[in-house]
């Protein structure tokens, strides 16, 4: 079983439309990241977050800790957000495993039709 | 404005050749990582180096070394490449530990023939 369960793998949308990304994860963490990657591979961090909420233009994420699951909101989706959605945690410090190293899901990918 | 740049974009190489990706980045970061990103599969770390000639084995490392003898630079080395490494190779660097934001250079896309 991964570690980090994204849901959905795919996701089509129509532009207008709110968007929601799960991330489910089973080990002690001490944050969880939300990266996107655009078509031609640069990633880049959206968020970084170990308790509640955080806001940034029309993205909101959101965790609970005691659920272990995060989700990732796109509000009045648009076709420049298609991208692949990337879920990521660090693990807490008593996890065995890469040192150093984030624990990834396979990403969602979003496409946003016009 | 962090930057990490990889060498190349798009590479192309021919079994058993000997292939080397390099990253640079800007910021002094402690901690730099090559990984790889294969479809269904998401992104997989091959070796992390967290200070000048120090590196750790990630998830897989067979069939690749790594060598940081510079801070701002991380080299991946393919020794004999192999169809099977065929893949997008992402470098990334981050000043400290894993609640750090990681940043990540724009990948390079190896095809070995």
């Amino acid at each position: 079983k991964n570690e980090v369960e994204q849901s959905p793998q795919n996701l089509t949308a129509q532009e207008g439309e709110f968007i929601t990304i799960n991330c489910s994860y089973s080990v002690g963490i001490s944050a969880l990241h939300w990266l996107q990657q655009h078509p031609g591979g640069g990633i880049v961090s959206l968020f970084m977050l170990s308790s509640g909420k955080k806001k940034h233009g029309r993205l909101i994420a959101t965790i609970n800790i005691q659920e272990k699951h995060s989700s990732l909101h796109i509000t009045a989706s648009h076709p420049r957000d298609s991208a692949v959605y990337i879920c990521a945690v660090s693990p807490a410090m008593n996890y065995g495993g890469s040192q150093g190293n984030l624990i990834f899901g396979k990403g969602t990918k979003l496409s946003v039709k016009p | 404005d962090v930057k990490v740049t990889q060498s190349s974009r798009y590479l192309v190489k021919r079994t058993g050749e000997k292939v080397f990706l390099e990253c640079v980045q800007d910021m002094d970061h402690e901690n730099m990582f090559w990984y790889r990103q294969d479809p269904g599969l998401g992104l997989r770390l091959i070796y992390f180096s967290y200070d000048v000639k120090m590196k750790e084995k990630g998830d897989i490392p067979e069939g690749y070394s790594v060598s940081r003898e510079k801070k701002e630079r991380f080299s991946l080395i393919l020794e004999s490449a192999s169809t099977n490494q065929t893949s997008m190779y992402l470098c990334a660097s981050r000043a400290g530990g894993t609640t750090d934001t990681q940043y990540f250079g724009p990948g390079t896309r190896l095809t070995v023939l």
